[in-house]
């Protein structure tokens, strides 16, 4: 699985776009970008996922590069429920789903 | 509703006993993982299976042992518990190339 960075921490006032930026120089082309994020010791939730194209779904947006070696999870509008760790994760594709943890982002949003 | 769960949450035990941690999922993934996450730290792979007899060991696997006798059950073994093994423990399940979806956590402490 490829290595992604991210920074350790972010803020975001309540209301703006949260866009948290990932790495991932070493990804291979069948290797998928995953984000998860976890919210205090629950277990993680899974947020959207893609290979090439920009994605989309009711909870954010996933920006890919066109060399696919970074991406932006976009959450259009967050909320004060919105904070927590966000996981990148560069994986899955052959290896049938396995997927390396990193450390995450951990944003907060504020008032 | 298809869903996996996670039991016992809370389990506390003494060193040198062996524990059984249950995962159960009802979305006839193939694929399903076992996580453990420290205080401050992501998630680390334990073990995984692709399928009914099929396991494999993930980064930190010393310790724990699990089976696949269906599709739907993948325990985790503590063989001989140790306080280093203190951690939540976090299952998850998946088809091939698609998200993995995760379990609400047991909380295990070995005293």
């Amino acid at each position: 699985d490829a290595k992604t960075t991210q920074p350790p921490s972010m803020d975001c006032a309540e209301g703006r776009a949260a866009n948290l930026p990932c790495n991932h120089s070493t990804i291979s082309g069948n290797e998928y970008v995953y984000w998860y994020r976890q919210i205090h010791s629950q277990g993680p939730q899974y947020i959207i996922h893609g290979l090439k194209n920009n994605e989309t779904n009711e909870m954010a947006s996933l920006i890919i590069t066109e060399d696919r070696k970074s991406s932006t999870l976009i959450l259009p509008h967050a909320t004060l429920r919105d904070t927590a760790v966000y996981y990148c994760i560069a994986g899955g594709g052959n290896q049938g789903g396995k997927l390396i943890f990193g450390q995450g982002t951990e944003l907060s949003v504020k008032p | 509703d298809a869903e996996i769960t996670q039991s016992p949450r809370h389990k506390i035990t003494e060193t040198g006993r062996q524990v059984t941690l249950a995962c159960h999922q009802t979305w006839n993934h193939n694929n399903m993982f076992w996580y453990r996450q420290d205080l401050g730290h992501g998630l680390r792979l334990i073990h995984y299976s692709y399928g009914v007899q099929d396991t494999n060991k993930g980064e930190v696997s010393d310790g724990y042992s699990v089976s696949r006798s269906n599709t739907e059950d993948l325990p985790l073994t503590l063989e001989s518990a140790a306080s280093s093994q203190t951690s939540v423990y976090f299952c998850a399940s998946s088809d091939d190339r698609e998200p993995q979806y995760f379990g609400p956590g047991t909380r295990l402490t070995v005293t």
